[in-house]
């Protein structure tokens, strides 16, 4: 696609309901990102896969946060059992591998992310 | 925990004016990139500067770069009403990693 598509745009789930957040990196991207931004931060890194393999998860909060990309293309994040501590808004990015970039350097491309609200 | 600080942690200036926005960093880098994000918008690059060089420019824009202080500069020249949104810097999560460690950012409001 032309940009990186998170759906859904705002989700409002009751304390201790399970969600689940999608990301469509853009076609041909190898590498995608999650972060989460709480209101009036930066964002901070959740987890990184190339391709299907989840790389790096050293960013995830807790064990109620998971993330797959079983083929390497679209990808989910879940949630369990949400706090209220949880509302966030999730942003997904994605990117070229090294080799593809030329001197770009780690230019990474985010999606308008996924705004979740917890009550 | 976030990398960077940004400053000032909000600006207002009028349009025309330049804005000057200021980043610190703990750890060595390979490079600092700065990202714009409009309110309730995703992230958008503006520039990266690599670890080797001190100066960058592109367009309205002027990053520098001082590695010595751990310490970037984002200037945006003669702004426009369209440049209001947060500015945050990012840098490499450290050795061998993907993942970038962004700033708390710079909220700028540029009054027309």
């Amino acid at each position: 696609g032309a940009g990186v598509s998170q759906s859904p745009r705002y989700k409002v789930a009751k304390r201790g309901q399970d969600v689940a957040l999608r990301c469509d990196p853009i076609s041909g991207h190898v590498s995608l990102f999650w972060y989460q931004q709480a209101l009036g931060q930066g964002p901070e890194f959740l987890t990184y896969f190339q391709n299907e393999a989840q790389l790096d998860k050293s960013g995830l909060p807790s064990d109620r946060f998971f993330a797959e990309r079983p083929e390497g293309s679209v990808s989910t994040l879940k949630i369990q059992r949400t706090q209220q501590e949880d509302s966030a808004v999730y942003l997904c990015a994605s990117s070229l591998p090294a080799r593809h970039r030329g001197l770009s350097g780690n230019t990474i491309y985010f999606g308008e992310g996924s705004w979740l609200t917890v009550v | 925990s976030q990398q960077g600080e940004e400053d000032p942690q909000a600006l207002s200036i009028q349009e025309g004016e330049n804005a000057t926005m200021n980043c610190s960093y703990k750890t060595s880098i390979n490079n600092l990139q700065w990202y714009r994000q409009n309110s309730g918008r995703g992230l958008v690059h503006l520039i990266l500067i690599r670890s080797n060089e001190r100066e960058k420019h592109s367009g309205r824009l002027r990053v520098t770069l001082d590695t010595s202080k751990k310490s970037s500069s984002l200037l945006i020249t003669a702004s426009r009403a369209a440049d209001t949104a947060s500015y945050f810097c990012a840098t490499d999560a450290g050795p061998g990693r993907r993942a970038l460690t962004f700033g708390s950012g710079t909220r700028l409001q540029v009054q027309p």
